[in-house]
């Protein structure tokens, strides 16, 4: 049974700081995800992962895969007020785009 | 206006009634998911349908069931609602598998069991 494990849960940091989440995940799987959600609202994807050594990065993020190490990094640059939501990342059991979650990580960026 | 619409956004019922949740997308997506949202768990996957006609069970099933007579219908129903049911319901579509797209997600259906 995939397992993915988020951390940390929660996350207070002050504007202008730098900072990871990480995704560590159990069996092999080279597909991981990142999406956004703000509070009441729906999941946006982030990106997408699809080999190993994978990096994108899109403003202030920073995302990248591990495969060997079953490990996923969300790094955030210079922290601002509207980065703040919560984080996921998603492994995909298999090529039916059967994602297993992680719990979340919960971003506070306070000025 | 594409995309996936979901219906109703809040429903408050009670233990033992049957309640159906909506899905609909408009992209033509062969793959069709249900989630749900709760405190400490992420989104857990309920069921899913890669065409029409073909569903299968995720990894918290119990309790639902799922049909898809059309590829843009997906919808969910609890037949005897119980507490344990109260949760935020997502449903999410994407193209195929081996697609490197991600899945895309509704705004989600708020359910209260009482």
């Amino acid at each position: 049974e995939l397992k993915v494990e988020q951390n940390p849960l929660f996350l207070s940091m002050q504007e202008g700081k730098n900072y990871t989440i990480y995704c560590n995940y159990s069996t092999t799987s080279d597909r991981l995800y990142w999406y956004r959600q703000d509070p009441g609202k729906s999941l946006e994807s982030l990106f997408v992962l699809l080999s190993n050594g994978a990096v994108k990065q899109e403003g202030r993020l920073m995302a990248s895969l591990d495969t060997k190490a079953r490990l996923s990094t969300l790094h955030i640059t210079a922290a601002v007020h509207d980065l703040s939501a919560t984080y996921f990342c998603a492994v995909d059991m298999e090529y039916g785009n059967k994602l297993v979650f992680g719990a979340g990580t919960i971003l506070r960026v306070k000025s | 206006d594409a995309g996936i619409t979901q219906s109703p956004r809040y429903k408050i019922t009670e233990t033992g009634r049957q309640v159906t949740l909506m899905c609909h997308q408009t992209w033509s997506h062969s793959y069709m998911f249900w989630y749900r949202q709760d405190l400490g768990h992420g989104l857990r996957l309920i069921y899913y349908s890669a065409a029409a006609d073909i569903t299968d069970k995720g990894e918290v099933p119990d309790g639902y069931v799922v049909s898809r007579s059309k590829t843009e219908n997906f919808p969910l129903t609890l037949e005897s609602a119980t507490r344990s049911q109260t949760s935020v319901y997502f449903c999410a579509s994407s193209e195929a598998a081996y697609s490197n797209q991600p899945q895309h997600f509704g705004d989600g259906t708020r359910l209260s069991i009482l």
